[in-house]
């Protein structure tokens, strides 16, 4: 099984400040990461697919980077709903698909 | 748009089976997408359970594939999770959601990109 490895587990930032999050696969996974925000009570939402692909109705704000094992998920200025946690999910060692334990991103 | 809807028991006692469905609306379950179903324990993160086609092909998670059977009824447009001898372990937030991506002849690379709203089901006597 692929461990997916996020950090920091929380981050304090202030809105409109830029927000870098990171994801660290156990092994390779390609370009085969996708991004997640989950708000609370709610269903994650996809937001990154194929490690920098923006889904369908996602600002631009969002951006995705990386490849093999290291990756990023940058939000360049935080608006009010973009706190959230935010999972990182590897698709390339089908059937064992695997998330990671999340960020949080809190109000600083 | 796609929508999900989970629906099935809220509690469930241990060692008895979890029964959820998944209704979908907005577009047929016999696309060529995949369905499937995720978990995720209170305050924890997520598990993917396991995924099915309109064809009746099965995908599971190895970890919880010899207690999991998932189905689907095209006629109902839904598809639905038995999980098996159920214990607290197995209490969680689930989710369907539509898989996206694709699959070649040996494998394939599968994201979530729409998702039900989610259902906690308590495992408890």
């Amino acid at each position: 099984e692929i461990v997916m490895t996020q950090s920091p587990a929380t981050l304090s930032v202030s809105p409109g400040e830029r927000a870098t999050l990171s994801c660290r696969a156990s092994q390779s996974v390609s370009s085969n990461l996708a991004w997640y925000q989950q708000k609370p009570g709610q269903a994650p939402r996809l937001l990154i697919y194929g490690a920098s692909t923006r889904a369908t109705g996602i600002p631009a704000r969002f951006s995705g980077s990386g490849s093999g094992t290291e990756f990023t998920l940058t939000i360049s200025s935080l608006q009010s709903e973009d706190f959230a946690v935010y999972y990182c999910q590897q698709y390339n060692n089908w059937p064992r698909l695997t998330f990671g334990g999340g960020t949080k991103v809190e109000i600083k | 748009q796609v929508q999900l809807q989970e629906s099935g028991p809220g509690l469930v006692k241990p060692s008895g089976t979890l029964s959820l469905t998944c209704a979908v609306s907005g577009g047929s379950i016999s696309s060529s997408n995949w369905w499937s179903w995720v978990r995720q324990p209170p305050g924890k993160g997520l598990e993917w359970i396991g995924e099915i086609y309109h064809s009746g092909s099965t995908n599971y998670n190895p970890s919880l594939k010899s207690r999991v059977t998932i189905s689907v009824d095209k006629s109902k447009n839904q598809f639905s999770l038995k999980l098996s001898s159920v214990t607290a372990a197995d209490t969680a937030v689930y989710y369907c959601a539509r898989t996206e991506g694709y699959c070649s002849s040996t494998s394939c690379w599968h994201y979530f990109d729409y998702w039900g709203q989610g259902t906690l089901v308590t495992v408890s006597s």
